[in-house]
């Protein structure tokens, strides 16, 4: 079964330490993954998407197929990245439209 | 462009009545899906659907629960006799398109359903 898995609730570092959020998945399949993140009072956006392979707002994620995982990087993190962060996951080509989300992380970077 | 709208923000009924949470998507936007975030919980795809036609219902629950996109009009999510556990944020997602290259959900603010 397609499953997201999330497991860090909450998340603390200090300000400009690297953190990590984690994210592991089962999938039968070819999936695409995301990252998606909700920052204060907002609403839900995407942040990056493992086939884009690029980096956005510093952060990074890496598809380790043989792990299954899609882990959120970033060396050096600001406060402003304080925010709920859900790794996402999308069938791939023929099962693009239903996404699976995890339980979410909230990170919190503390000054 | 004003992004997806949800309406209402929060909605408030009794066990046994029926609630209707509706979504516009995004201009341009013929693609919509609506989630379900239960507390502490991650967000449960239940169904997507585009205008006229319902393309997956897999994550529904068999009864109470129907969705609709009119050619005119908002998406509509109906649930009928609602119980307790039905409490929970409701998002809503368009897209332009399902194709591989733009794979992207716009989200609503979501709809808070409280359940007395």
């Amino acid at each position: 079964a397609q499953r997201v898995t999330q497991p860090e609730k909450l998340l603390s570092v200090f300000k400009g330490a690297p953190v990590e959020l984690k994210c592991n998945y089962s999938y039968s399949g070819s999936p695409e993954l995301f990252w998606y993140v909700q920052y204060s009072r907002q609403r839900l956006q995407l942040l990056l998407r493992h086939i884009s392979r690029e980096s956005i707002k510093g952060f990074t994620a890496d598809l380790n197929k043989g792990e299954t995982s899609f882990h959120l990087k970033k060396p050096f993190a600001q406060e402003e990245d304080s925010a709920m962060y859900y790794c996402a996951l999308s069938g791939g080509r023929y099962n693009f439209n239903k996404f699976y989300f995890g339980s979410g992380t909230k990170l919190n970077v503390k000054p | 462009n004003a992004g997806v709208m949800q309406n209402p923000r929060h909605l408030v009924r009794r066990r046994g009545q029926e609630a209707r949470l509706r979504c516009s998507p995004m201009k341009g936007h013929s693609h919509v899906y609506w989630y379900r975030q239960l507390p502490e919980e991650g967000l449960k795809f239940m169904v997507y659907l585009q205008k006229e036609n319902i393309i997956d219902e897999s994550g529904m629950p068999k009864e109470r629960f129907s969705a609709e996109f009119p050619k005119e009009g908002p998406s509509i999510l109906r649930i009928q006799q609602v119980v307790r556990g039905d409490s929970a944020a409701y998002f809503c997602a368009s897209s332009s398109s399902p194709g591989l290259a733009s794979n992207e959900q716009f989200f609503g603010p979501g709809t808070r359903l409280t359940v007395l």
